[in-house]
């Protein structure tokens, strides 16, 4: 199966709103409920942000938000801050095995 | 706290193998099914297999059956994952990823990654 498809970066001003983008088929997006996304700082542990789609793990913040249409799932982070910059990916379940996007960087301007 | 510490970075010649360490703190890996995941240089993540609750199944990605071996030792709370017949395909980095509990179809506890260079 190919990888879920993510934009490379996206960037923003701090305050500002953003949404990353995460398309895949109708064989595992589309199918499932079972996309989550994950924010990677370098050299730390990705952090679990959102999963079954909409939903946010204790601790994290409100400013993060995931959504799916179809065959694309979104994740949304309102209220931009520094720390935010750091790479995101998502992923998705299907028959077979978790299927993850190909990550995108998040600059702060 | 609740962590997953991985084994340090390697440097491995073709045609080797590699093992490589995911040890537990504040939880049981008893209690978790884990995963290996694994990103090349400036690819995605790349799902590798998951080993289950009991430690005695495994599940691989049909690309690395015959070549991975995940285990489990409950009395060090560690998983292993052991890749053979090493090329340079193979560097990458290489993370344990521990899978949400109760049917959860997610990951809620990484590891910071082991990187394991082919050359």
């Amino acid at each position: 199966q190919s990888a879920l498809t993510q934009p490379a970066s996206v960037s923003g001003s701090p305050g500002q709103s953003i949404t990353i983008s995460c398309n895949g088929t109708n064989s595992d997006i589309g199918a499932y409920d079972y996309v989550s996304w994950y924010q990677h700082h370098p050299d730390r542990a990705p952090t679990l942000l959102i999963y079954d789609v909409t939903h946010r793990p204790s601790g994290v913040s409100l400013r993060f938000s995931g959504s799916k249409s179809g065959n694309v799932a979104s994740l949304t982070i309102s209220g931009l801050q520094a720390d935010d910059e750091a790479d995101y990916f998502c992923c998705s379940y299907t028959s077979f095995s978790p299927l993850f996007g190909g990550g995108t960087k998040l600059t702060v301007l | 706290q609740v962590q997953l510490e991985q084994s340090g970075a390697e440097v491995k010649r073709p045609g080797a193998s590699m093992k490589i360490s995911c040890k537990a703190s504040g939880h049981s890996v008893a209690n978790f099914y884990m995963h290996w995941v694994r990103q090349a240089p400036g690819q995605g993540l790349e799902w590798m297999g998951i080993i289950n609750l009991s430690g005695v199944t495994a599940h691989y990605a049909q690309k690395f059956q015959g070549r991975v071996t995940m285990t489990r030792d409950t009395s060090s709370n560690t998983v292993y994952m052991e890749l053979a017949s090493l090329t340079s395909d193979d560097t990458a980095i290489y993370y344990c990823a521990r899978k949400a509990g109760t049917g959860g179809r997610h990951f809620d506890l990484w590891g910071r990654g082991t990187l394991i260079t082919v050359s």
